[in-house]
């Protein structure tokens, strides 16, 4: 089954620095991987994901991600943290089955940005 | 960008009543729905798919009779807590999947706080 898997619930990083977010993920398959922000009380947004094409993958509010087979990882980073970005992640994984667009979440990763 | 609307945000009920939760899908069609249950400071966990007209397929554990949904049109599909009990409190978000299809992108709604007294 295809999993995910998210290294630290909490991180806390000074504003103006790196954002490090990692993610592992298990497939028998090559897998479609996303990452989602939620903020206190709201749904879940999406900032970028992987669909098998480039393994750098950039997507909203300055964060990227690379997808790398070789350590089944999906680490989502950010040059420059900055204090909106202080909020829940989470790493997905989309399910395997002919039509299924049913997404596995990881447990989140909470993300304090300290002034 | 594709928007998902959930009404009511935040619904307060007594034990024993029932509580419907929409899911709109306000500028695409949805061809399937998702509903997730998430616990407080923890991940979503996904309670059952929606497909427009046809029954929801619900995942293992999750109670049929206690969670009615009903996908009625491509737009709308709805979640209803019967007889709620303080322990079906918790955080309920819907998403969509639009039916140009594509990676598998889905949208979604705000989520709407359960609170059963």
């Amino acid at each position: 089954a295809q999993s995910v898997t998210q290294l630290g619930s909490h991180v806390s990083v000074s504003e103006g620095a790196l954002v490090l977010l990692r993610c592992n993920y298990s497939s028998s398959v090559p897998p479609y991987l996303f990452w989602y922000v939620q903020y206190p009380n709201q749904g879940l947004q999406l900032l970028l994901k992987y669909t098998s094409a480039a393994t750098l993958v950039k997507g909203i509010n300055g964060f990227e991600a690379e997808f790398k087979k070789s350590e089944t990882s999906f680490h989502l980073t950010k040059p420059s943290a900055h204090m909106s970005d202080a909020a829940e992640y989470f790493c997905a994984v989309r399910r395997l089955g002919a039509g299924s667009y049913q997404l596995t979440f990881g447990k989140g990763t909470k993300l304090s940005v300290i002034p | 960008g594709a928007v998902v609307s959930q009404h009511p945000s935040w619904v307060i009920c007594k034990s024993g009543t029932s509580v419907k939760i929409e899911c709109r899908s306000l500028d695409f069609q949805a061809t399937t729905m998702f509903w997730y249950r998430q616990f407080p400071k923890q991940s979503l966990m996904l309670m059952a798919t929606s497909n427009e007209g046809s029954k929801a397929t619900y995942e293992q554990g999750v109670e049929k009779d206690k969670f009615l949904i009903n996908h009625a049109s491509l737009t709308l599909s709805t979640l209803t807590v019967t007889s709620a009990h303080p322990e079906d409190s918790s955080f309920y978000i819907c998403s969509a999947r639009s039916l140009a299809g594509g990676t598998g992108e889905l949208f979604f709604g705000e989520g709407s706080r359960l609170t059963v007294l």
